[in-house]
């Protein structure tokens, strides 16, 4: 079982739609959450950052944290084409030994 | 401020060649670590670098070796390079350990 679980995709939804993202995992010490947009042949762009459980908004996007599940959501509203991209959960337990762990990305793309 | 910034962007190389790459952190950040992206195996962690000094490491062979000078900026070398060794190169730097990291655009390196 990989540490970092992630559907690959793709996603195909309508533009203005309600999309959610999710990843879980099996390590119990992660304690920090990412989520990065790539774009192709580009780098991945920060996006979200939780700590520990709970919720954090921004614009048009919401990161939900559930430790006691191990899992973790991105929701972005009223989805543009120009979110078509691939999405990454990241985690670390912030020790920092083995960098952060990254799900394989999931395929977004938004319909016009 | 200016983003990460990483040279080259492209490079072809054969194989039994040796490459080095060059990634300058967001200034004021001491912290930069390396990825390696591929399709099959996604984003994984090769080494964190904080004041000159390799913190952590990760799973990859000994020819795989980086630095990190005064300025933080980094330089990674991949020896004797092998057809597996094409990826995306990744990296990040952050202002303390690895929580949250900015990538910078990547070095595509295709190994013939």
């Amino acid at each position: 079982q990989k540490e970092v679980e992630q559907d690959p995709g793709p996603l195909s939804v309508p533009e203005g739609a309600i999309v959610s993202l999710n990843c879980t995992y099996s390590n119990s010490a992660f304690q920090y959450f990412m989520w990065y947009r790539q774009y192709s042949r580009k780098g991945p762009e920060l996006l979200m950052y939780t700590y520990s459980s709970g919720n954090k908004e921004d614009g048009r996007f919401t990161a939900q944290v559930d430790k006691s599940s191990k899992y973790i959501s991105l929701f972005i509203r009223d989805s543009q084409p120009s979110d078509s991209a691939t999405y990454l959960c990241a985690m670390s337990d912030g020790g920092g030994a083995d960098g952060l762990t990254f799900g394989k990305g999931t395929h977004l793309i938004i319909q016009p | 401020k200016a983003g990460v910034t990483q040279t080259p962007r492209y490079l072809i190389k054969t194989r039994g060649q040796q490459v080095t790459l060059s990634c300058s952190p967001i200034s004021g950040h001491r912290s930069v670590s390396w990825y390696q992206q591929t399709p099959g195996q996604g984003l994984q962690f090769l080494f964190e670098y904080f004041s000159e000094t390799q913190r952590n490491k990760g799973n990859f062979p000994g020819r795989f070796s980086g630095r990190q000078f005064s300025n933080s900026r980094s330089e990674m070398n991949v020896s004797t390079l092998e057809l597996g060794d094409s990826a995306l190169y990744l990296c990040a730097s952050s202002w303390d350990r690895s929580r949250t990291q900015y990538f910078g655009p990547g070095t595509r390196l295709l190994v013939l």
